[in-house]
């Protein structure tokens, strides 16, 4: 099986600016989360999604939104961008969500707000 | 609100020698307890995890504990080698609530 693929891997952007990225997850599975990770912050938890419902979400403001279609594909985006949202964003993909289940990541796609 | 704490935040070793990596955790309901090995370049990658009604587990030479009473859970990782080397993440996560919480990470350095 292919495994959970990020586009794009990288992405310079300015502050004001808006940005979306995608993941695709592991064929068949339909829970998709996302998570902001820096080096002072660790990974952070922005939200999950499972069959295009968002189940649950992070403490990060409304600029930060995101969505899944029906093929399970996810989107997040960030709107007027800041400084502070450089980041490596990661989306893990698991077959249903439920606790105990192997959460496979992405290899990240990098941010970069200037 | 749910934290994770982990400690230490860098550790070096010689080849050969024990790594001890250990968190704590806040939530009490937290029944889920997964430990991650991050490569440069990479995303996170599952090497062991630990159910709450369970309190070790084994594979090969990476074993985790958890203590539910002290909600304390550990990463110990014996014989080192080399390709040991990366940032390892421990989380915990709750049943129904579909988000897991990370450790802020340690730099783990095996040397040759």
């Amino acid at each position: 099986k292919a495994g959970v693929t990020q586009t794009p891997r990288y992405l310079i952007k300015t502050r004001g600016q808006q940005v979306t990225l995608s993941c695709s997850p592991i064929s068949g599975h339909r829970s998709v989360s996302w998570y902001q990770q820096t080096p002072g912050q660790g990974l952070q938890f922005l939200f999950e999604y499972f069959s295009e419902t968002q189940r649950n979400k992070g403490n990060f403001p409304g600029r930060f939104s995101g969505r899944q279609f029906s093929n399970s594909r996810s989107e997040m985006n960030v709107s007027t961008l800041e400084l502070g949202d450089s980041a490596l964003y990661l989306c893990a993909s698991l077959n249903h969500g439920q606790v105990g289940e192997t959460q496979y990541f992405g290899p990240g796609t990098r941010l970069l707000v200037l | 609100g749910e934290n994770v704490e982990q400690h230490p935040s860098t550790l070096s070793v010689q080849e050969g020698d024990s790594a001890v990596i250990k968190c704590t955790y806040s939530d009490s309901a937290s029944n889920y307890f997964p430990w991650y090995k991050q490569e440069l370049g990479k995303g996170p990658q599952l090497i062991i995890d630990i159910r709450s009604n369970v309190g070790e587990k084994k594979d090969q030479r990476i074993a985790v504990t958890l203590n539910k009473t002290a909600k304390h859970f550990s990463l110990h990782i014996t014989e080192t080698q080399p390709e040991d080397s990366a940032v390892y993440f421990c989380a915990a996560s709750t049943s129904g609530t579909y988000k897991y919480i990370f450790g802020t990470g340690t730099r783990l350095k095996v040397l040759a």
